[in-house]
């Protein structure tokens, strides 16, 4: 079983819908979660951070995170075709000298 | 707010020769984090700084790899003897002691002909 898992998509939507991504993590005490957001060629730039269960709302984006279900997700409302990206998936766990473990990301297609 | 930056943003070699790339990290960041990503894939790690100590390196990493950060500022990655399986794109993060938040420069693509 891989550490961080996503779906590797494609997943796509229409212009104005909601995108929902997700991502089930094995290591039970890990701390920190993160969503980077990649375009093609390009290195990848983080957008959301979440800490705690629950909700953390940042713009058109949205983090939800579960730790006792392991599994973090991204909202991105009123989906744009600059969203068109791959969103990666990154777990934190200080015991693991400071390492991000990633998934291999969900390509995002957001069709105008 | 000047972010992380990379030199250069493109390589060209060819098989054999050396390489190396420079990363300057965010001026107050103290951690440095290098890693190396092929297509469809995520960043994989490959070494871990906090001010000048290199506290880590991947075991997946050969010999033919080494990086520095000499005074705890920029840092420097050389592949010697390169190989067409090191064409990549090599990544530089920085982050701050008590952050766990990494931020990546724009990255290096090395295409090893």
């Amino acid at each position: 079983q891989k550490e961080v898992e996503q779906n590797s998509g494609p997943l796509s939507v229409p212009e104005g819908a909601i995108a929902s991504l997700n991502c089930t993590y094995s290591d039970r005490v890990s701390q920190s979660f993160f969503w980077y957001r990649q375009y093609s060629g390009k290195s990848p730039e983080l957008i959301m951070s979440i800490y705690s269960n629950g909700d953390k709302e940042d713009g058109r984006f949205t983090a939800q995170l579960n730790k006792a279900s392991q599994y973090v997700s991204l909202l991105i409302r009123d989906s744009q075709p600059s969203d068109s990206a791959t969103y990666l998936c990154a777990v934190y766990n200080a015991g693991n000298n400071r390492k991000l473990i990633w998934g291999l990301g969900t390509s995002l297609a957001v069709n105008p | 707010d000047t972010g992380v930056s990379q030199d250069p943003r493109h390589k060209i070699t060819k098989r054999g020769q050396n390489v190396t790339f420079r990363c300057d990290p965010i001026s107050e960041h103290n951690r440095l984090y290098w890693y190396r990503q092929t297509l469809g894939q995520g960043p994989e790690f490959l070494t871990y700084f906090q001010n000048e100590a290199q506290l880590e390196k991947s075991r997946l990493l050969s010999d033919r790899f080494s990086a520095e950060r000499p005074k705890g500022s920029f840092s420097t990655l050389e592949i010697q003897r390169t190989e067409q399986g090191d064409s990549a794109m090599y990544l530089c993060a920085s982050s701050l002691s008590g952050r766990d938040e990494q931020y990546f420069g724009p990255g290096t693509r090395l295409t090893v002909t």
